[in-house]
């Protein structure tokens, strides 16, 4: 057990529709970094967050966002949902904004239908 | 052409064998991870390196910054140690993921 958890493990919806992820940290842990894993795509990062502000961007579509509020906890929030977003959704997290291994979370799967 | 590629794609092992995958980047990095991604697909974090060498219990990750190359070794190979084992380079404000290596240790 990481320690990072998440929430829902698996969430059906149908297309159009929106979902809101979420993750809590490890104790003490100030950073949160997002990952998709699809399986024509792998592994991709989406963004990261330290002490509640954005840190680093990566492969995130305009119909996701997050945030991270100030209990540390942060949410992933997609929307207008399409088939290509079914994945898994990972949460990590780490001590500081970098240079810091990460703690990963189980994950969520996400179908879209 | 991926920012990291990792080799090999596949790789199949008798239990003992010493085990070395390999990862090559393009991009500028910081900081190298090793994760190991179990059949339940867990993720692990098993190193990050910027320089040198680093050893956890039977494995070693070594990265070569001019020749902008990580290994991961597994010595003494063992079943549990199957797994997916993926390098990611990190730039600063990106991770760039290889595709990941799949490793099968029969007993």
């Amino acid at each position: 057990d990481s320690g990072v958890t998440q929430t829902p493990k698996h969430l059906i919806t149908a297309t159009g529709q929106r979902v809101t992820l979420r993750c809590s940290p490890r104790s003490g842990d100030l950073s949160v970094y997002w990952y998709q894993q699809s399986l024509d795509q792998g592994l991709q990062f989406l963004i990261q967050y330290y002490n509640g502000e954005e840190r680093a961007k990566g492969n995130i579509l305009e119909r996701f966002s997050a945030q991270q509020f100030p209990d540390l906890h942060s949410e992933l929030n997609l929307s207008s949902l399409e088939l290509g977003d079914s994945a898994l959704y990972f949460c990590a997290s780490s001590v500081a904004y970098r240079g810091n291994e990460q703690f990963f979370g189980p994950g969520t799967r996400l179908t879209v239908l | 052409k991926n920012e990291v590629e990792q080799s090999p794609q596949n790789l199949t092992a008798q239990e003992g064998e010493f085990i070395t995958i390999n990862c090559s980047y393009s991009v500028g990095i910081s900081a190298l991870h090793w994760l190991q991604q179990h059949p339940g697909g867990g993720i692990v974090s098993l190193f990050m390196l910027s320089s040198g060498k680093k050893k956890h219990g039977r494995l070693i990750a070594t990265i070569n910054i001019q020749e902008k190359h990580s290994s991961l070794h597994i010595t003494a190979s063992h079943p549990r140690d199957s797994a997916v084992y993926i390098c990611a380079g990190f730039t600063g404000n990106q991770f760039y993921f290889g595709t990941g290596t799949s490793l099968t240790v029969i007993p």
